[in-house]
Order: C-alpha cells, then structure tokens, then sequence
C-alpha cells in the first residue's frame, strides 16, 4: 500500500492564480479530511468528507473548494490564490470518522503564494 | 477557535534524558492522540487514549489520559537523536467529533 500521497510537493503560485492540490489513499478509508499547518497553530481543518460523494467544511474553509467523485481522491482547490494560503497543507484519511479509527497523514504539499 | 495548549513550546535536551511534555484543555475530551511529526513529513499516530486515566505506552513512549479529561501528558525515556521533531497533542470531545490539534512541541536533542 501507497497509504495516502499527495502531489505536488512543492508549489509557488502567483496572487490571484488557481490550483488543486491532490491527493490519493489506496486503503478503502472512507474518511478523508485537508488540514493546512501554520506556524505555532497546529493543523487546522478546512474540508473533510464521510465518503463519496459527501463533503463538509471544517474550521478554516473560506478560499477552498473539495469534492469527492470516488473513495480514493479527495482534491482541494484554490480558486483565486492568496499570500494568507501561504501554508503547509495535509491530507489525512482513516477508516471512519469515529474515535478508534485514527487519521493516516500523506507527506504535505508546501505552497508559497506570492 | 485554538482550544488546545501545549507545553513546553520547545526544547533543548541531551542525548538520553527524559522528555516530559503536556496538553491541556479547557473542555472535556473522551479521546487524546499523539502524533509525531518528522521535519519534511506529515505527522504519525503514537499513542492513542480512550479512557480516563489510561496509561500507555509505545517503546520508550508513555502517554496518559488525565484525570479530569481536560489534559493528557507524553513521556519519552532516554532520548535519541531520532526524536527531533514536533509532537502534537490531539483530542475529541466526544466519539464522533472532529479532532482539535495541539499547536505542538518541538524537540531538539544534542548528541
């Protein structure tokens, strides 16, 4: 198993350009989420889904956009980009949402918005 | 917004002391997590807490679920140099809320 990848690893984006990061998990996880890590703030949710086809927002939405067409993919896109999307992002995917059943983290994309 | 506190922010230790750090809440949670993140990487799940007063270990990791469900504690035995990292704290206040993440502690260990 891959476990959850994310590409691309780096990316530098000039204000106002737009782009999706990917992201992919080969374990059959139902649950997929998107955190961003800013320095001194820990990860902060932005978009998580339950399974195919269902989304919802989490602390930090507004600037992103998610969908989920199949259990394996989970996208996040940036739909006009911002020096404050300067950020770390994670991808992370677990069995369900539920306690018990912990999150699995692909290695980050680091973005520059400039 | 942030509801949870980690201390220490950072530390410097030598090769082979313990390393004790904690996560405190201002709510009750029924589940503590802690991750390690490697730099470059994306975190890892260490040890895992369900139950108040539960104390778990993970090699020469201890985790503790406090007492009053409101912080949890991580103990590390003789540190190596492989131990550098940021280790988050995380928590749900109930089994099937969103996870809350710690603002970390960062670990730096001189040989």
């Amino acid at each position: 198993n891959a476990g959850v990848t994310q590409t691309p690893k780096f990316q530098v984006l000039k204000t106002g350009q737009s782009m999706t990061l990917q992201c992919a998990q080969d374990m059959n996880h139902e649950y997929m989420s998107w955190y961003r890590q800013d320095p001194g703030m820990g990860l902060r949710l932005i978009h998580y889904s339950v399974g195919a086809g269902i989304t919802d927002q989490g602390e930090v939405p507004n600037g992103y956009n998610v969908s989920r067409s199949t259990t394996e993919d989970f996208p996040l896109r940036l739909l006009s980009a911002a020096p404050s999307q300067t950020s770390v992002y994670f991808c992370a995917s677990s069995y369900s949402a539920g306690a018990s059943h912990e999150q699995f983290f692909g290695p980050g994309t680091r973005l520059t918005v400039l | 917004g942030q509801q949870l506190n980690q201390s220490p922010q950072s530390m410097f230790i030598q090769e082979g002391e313990d390393v004790s750090m904690n996560c405190t809440s201002s709510s009750i949670f029924n589940t503590w997590l802690w991750y390690k993140q490697d730099p470059g990487e994306g975190p890892v799940l260490l040890i895992a807490l369900y139950k108040a007063g539960e104390l778990t270990s993970n090699g020469r990791l201890t985790a503790q679920f406090g007492i009053t469900r409101k912080d949890s504690f991580l103990n590390i035995s003789a540190s190596i140099p492989s131990d550098v990292g940021i280790y988050f704290c995380a928590g749900r206040k109930t089994s099937y809320d969103k996870v809350i993440f710690g603002p970390g502690t960062s670990l730096s260990v001189i040989p």
